[in-house]
């Protein structure tokens, strides 16, 4: 899996858009972006992930540079349920062995009243 | 509700003790693994199942064995605890494809004293 990096911690208002960025300049074309959350003391809940077209779904939206090198997971109206630890992973899409994820150290999200 | 099942939620153990972490899940995934989570650092792999009847290390499986008892399970076993171990484990399975992403247990927080 192509190495991420994500800023280690992050502050939104209650309902604004949270906007959390993912560098993955070494993505390679097999590879999508997957997006990941962690409520404090839970397992890890899948959120969205992308090739290279933007991506919405009900919890959240994917934007992927044009040149694939950079992510943003964006969460329109945070509320104090956001608060979590959000992981950027960029894992093939299926096929041989590559079925692990390799999780980093994610950007810690705290929504603020 | 479908999902991934873990038992026990909490355990303590003393060192030099043995025990079976026991997973199932029912949404007919094909590929499992097990993760572990220590304070401040991300998750890491230990042991994965990519179908019914394999098993292959993952980041870190010294001090553990797993088994892929039928498509639906995936234990984990300390043969004899030790307080590095302490941790928070993980189970998660996945579509053979990985197309919609890796489903979560809700963990077992292990203590070895």
């Amino acid at each position: 899996d192509a190495k991420t990096t994500q800023p280690p911690s992050m502050d939104c208002a209650e309902g604004r858009a949270a906007n959390l960025p993912c560098n993955h300049s070494t993505i390679s074309g097999n590879e999508y972006v997957y997006w990941y959350r962690q409520i404090h003391s839970q397992g890890p809940q899948y959120i969205i992930h992308g090739l290279k077209n933007n991506e919405t779904n009900e919890m959240a939206s994917l934007i992927i540079t044009e040149d694939r090198k950079s992510s943003t997971l964006i969460l329109p109206h945070a509320t104090l349920r956001d608060t979590a630890v959000y992981y950027c992973i960029a894992h093939p899409y299926s096929g041989g062995s590559n079925y692990k994820l390799t999780f980093g150290k994610g950007t810690l999200l705290t929504v603020n009243p | 509700n479908a999902g991934v099942t873990q038992t026990p939620k909490f355990q303590v153990l003393k060192t030099g003790q043995s025990m079976t972490l026991q997973c199932a899940q029912d949404m007919n995934h094909n590929s499992m693994y097990w993760y572990r989570q220590d304070p401040g650092m991300g998750l890491r792999l230990i042991y994965y199942s990519a179908s019914e009847g394999t098993t292959d290390k993952g980041e870190v499986p010294n001090g553990y064995n797993v088994s892929r008892l039928n498509k639906r399970e995936f234990s984990l076993r300390l043969e004899s605890a030790a307080p590095s171990q302490t941790s928070v484990y993980f189970c998660a399975s996945s579509v053979e494809q990985g197309a919609y992403g890796y489903t979560f247990g809700s963990g077992t927080r292990l203590t070895v004293v």
